[in-house]
């Protein structure tokens, strides 16, 4: 079964702190592999986008890093700011598919404080 | 260009009511997609819509439909709610719709609550 699995469910850093959230995933072949932020109570806006090929892409101070041998993504955020806090989401999309192909996991929960 | 708007925010009905939610997509985007996000369970695919027509559906029961509009506007309807159907419901455009390879645009959501 193709799935998903993001860790840490959630984090609390420092302001300032840099930080990685952890994305496992099964699907095999993939055609790309997104990461989400989502603020509470709004809706997700995407942050990186990288296909089979690619091992990293950058945002800003978010840098997403793909190894598609290991089937492991994780996003780096340098020097967290308050506004970083919020809800980070790894999609993955089959080779082939619609959006109803589209796994999601269940996302980073990630608190930062002053 | 303004992005994808969602009616109404929020919402608070109770068992065995139906509900209407509205979504406006990203001026040029023909594809919008539904989906149901709830703590537990995270983002669910509701269904897509593409030129007035459904092309995708997620595993939802009949209660959930939708339907798209030649302006590209689309609705959503749920009847006979449940208590279980408590959740943002979030709405996302693309321009065509190719699966993963489109970027989705998320609407804010709108916030069913089922008493």
């Amino acid at each position: 079964k193709n799935q998903v699995e993001q860790s840490p469910q959630s984090l609390i850093i420092l302001e300032g702190k840099n930080c990685t959230l952890q994305c496992n995933y099964t699907v095999s072949p993939f055609s790309n592999l997104r990461w989400y932020k989502q603020d509470t109570g709004r809706g997700p806006v995407s942050l990186t986008i990288m296909t089979f090929s690619e091992n990293t892409k950058s945002n800003g101070r978010y840098t997403a890093t793909l190894d598609a041998d290991t089937k492991q993504s994780s996003l780096h955020i340098t020097a967290s700011q308050l506004s970083d806090s919020a809800s980070y989401i790894c999609v993955v999309s089959p080779i082939s598919g619609g959006y109803n192909k589209l796994i999601f996991g269940a996302g980073t929960r990630l608190a930062v404080h002053p | 260009k303004a992005g994808v708007t969602q009616t109404p925010r929020y919402l608070i009905k109770t068992r065995g009511q139906q509900v209407t939610l509205s979504c406006s997509p990203i001026s040029g985007h023909r594809s919008v997609s539904w989906y149901q996000q709830t703590p537990g369970q995270g983002l669910q695919f509701l269904f897509e819509y593409f030129s007035e027509t459904q092309r995708n559906k997620g595993n939802f029961p009949g209660r959930f439909s939708g339907r798209q509009f030649s302006n590209s506007r689309s609705e959503m309807n749920v009847s006979t709610l449940e208590l279980g159907d408590s959740a943002l419901y979030l709405c996302a455009s693309s321009l065509e719709g190719s699966g993963g390879r489109d970027t989705q645009y998320f609407g804010p959501g709108t916030r069913l609550t089922v008493l």
